[in-house]
């Protein structure tokens, strides 16, 4: 089935240490974005690529960093974990055209707890 | 700075009970605005994108409109399984990276048979 797969599903991780998200997609769209969502908050935006090669920050980029090397993979790393940086992690694609996006397709999340 | 503020929080429904939720928007350029369904456990599913005011586009007992400021996502004769947040986005001006969505804290819906 076509869509967009994340790994782990969830993790408990020690503070200090690091991590890496894991997305693919495989629907070949350009566009590829990390979110966080908390209670409350709903979804923010980590960093995001429009296209491979390129990555830009979002709303709340600090502590992490992300890489785009193909089409396909973005994933997303923890340097060094917070327990603020415990929440759930969605991935999400979409296509661009030249004047903007199409919906954004999403993963069924990452959830991760900072201990 | 681009705000997207959904209301209500919550919204305890009867089934068919018709209902609205509305989510407005203060952007510098609306490029797109974007409904989405999501589900306990789920990621986000697409439902809708309007382009302009005036736009309206249904899916079931769903239907969105879109004005200069708001967004109306009107459920009609609801069932139990329209149960779930139902979260606005909205894509800014193309002079803003077009790679961008800002989302509103949702609106939960639970529907009781």
């Amino acid at each position: 089935i076509a869509g967009i797969t994340q790994a782990p599903t969830s993790q408990i991780l020690a503070a200090g240490r690091r991590m890496t998200l894991r997305c693919t997609q495989d629907m070949r769209h350009n566009a590829m974005y990390w979110y966080r969502q908390d209670l409350g908050l709903g979804l923010r935006l980590i960093h995001y690529s429009n296209t491979a090669g390129t990555t830009g920050k979002g709303e709340v980029p600090d502590g992490y960093s992300v890489s785009r090397a193909n089409t396909d993979d973005f994933p997303l790393t923890l340097a060094s974990a917070v327990p603020s940086q415990t929440s759930v992690y969605f991935c999400a694609s979409s296509a661009t055209w030249d004047r903007g996006t199409t919906e954004a397709f999403f993963g069924q999340g990452t959830r991760l707890t900072v201990v | 700075e681009d705000q997207v503020t959904q209301s209500p929080e919550a919204l305890r429904l009867q089934e068919g009970e018709s209902s609205s939720l509305n989510c407005s928007y203060t952007v510098s350029g609306l490029r797109g605005l974007f409904w989405y369904r999501q589900d306990p456990g789920k990621g986000p599913e697409f439902l809708f994108t309007l382009y302009s005011a005036g736009e309206e586009k249904e899916k079931e007992r769903l239907k969105a409109t879109l004005t200069k400021k708001e967004s109306f996502l009107h459920i009609t004769a609801p069932k139990p399984e329209d149960s779930a947040t139902y979260l606005c986005a909205v894509q800014a001006s193309p002079t803003d990276s077009w790679g961008k969505l800002q989302f509103g804290a949702g609106t939960q819906v639970v529907v009781t048979p």
